[in-house]
């Protein structure tokens, strides 16, 4: 069955500093796979979508990359401010499917 | 700000009673989608919709039940509430058209606890 791995454990980085989550996925070949950003009590917010063909995609402080060898995205975040804090979820999306398959998500601590 | 709507924010009912979690959106989309999730845990699709009148399960199972009859609207009802039910619902819309990347605008979701 489809399985998406996201970092267990919450991260915690220094104002300033990067930020890299990992997304892994297994029996899967998503045609895009897409970031969200989920602060407590709220649903998600879209942030950035990649396609398969994509190696890389920018948005202001965002990056995200995509590599279907791998079946790995990373995202990160540069520059890294506080309000950068909250749970990042990956979801790749296979071709023709409805709704999305969320990974449990990576909860970002920046610390000032 | 997405322009989708949860009513009630937060419910805490007992057990045995109906209930019906409301979801309204304004961006005119066809897709519309119930998730659900506990505290700490992944999102999972339980109910989506491709227009009015249209009505599918999602990857998990759930007791509950979905309406497509207007589509800016997308209920969700539970006949019998259990304590089992307790957990966060999410509900989301998308344009659906053909051809895009399917992003999905979530609302703020309805925190339920069955008492």
């Amino acid at each position: 069955s489809q399985k998406i791995e996201q970092n267990s454990e919450a991260l915690n980085i220094q104002e300033g500093k990067t930020a890299t989550l990992t997304c892994n996925y297994t029996n899967y070949s998503p045609a895009y796979l897409q970031w969200y950003r989920q602060d407590p009590g709220r649903g998600p917010v879209f942030l950035l979508l990649i396609r398969e063909n994509e190696k890389e995609k920018r948005k202001e402080r965002l990056k995200v990359t995509f590599d279907t060898t791998l079946k790995q995205s990373l995202f990160h975040i540069t520059a890294s401010q506080p309000a950068d804090s909250a749970t990042y979820l990956c979801a790749p999306r296979g071709p023709g499917a409805d709704g999305l398959t969320f990974g449990k998500g990576t909860h970002l601590i920046i610390q000032p | 700000e997405a322009d989708i709507y949860q009513t009630p924010r937060y419910l805490v009912i007992g057990t045995g009673k109906k209930i019906t979690l409301e979801c309204s959106q304004t961006m005119g989309h066809d897709k519309m989608y119930w998730y659900q999730q506990d505290p700490g845990m992944e999102l999972h699709l339980i109910h989506y919709s491709y227009g009015v009148n249209s009505t599918e399960k999602g990857d998990l199972s759930s007791e509950s039940t979905v309406s497509r009859i207007r589509t800016e609207h997308f209920p969700l009802t539970l006949e019998s509430a259990r304590p089992s039910h307790t957990s966060q619902y999410l509900c989301a819309s998308s344009d659906g058209l053909l051809g895009s990347y399917n992003e999905q605008f979530f609302g703020p979701g309805t925190r339920l606890t069955v008492l």
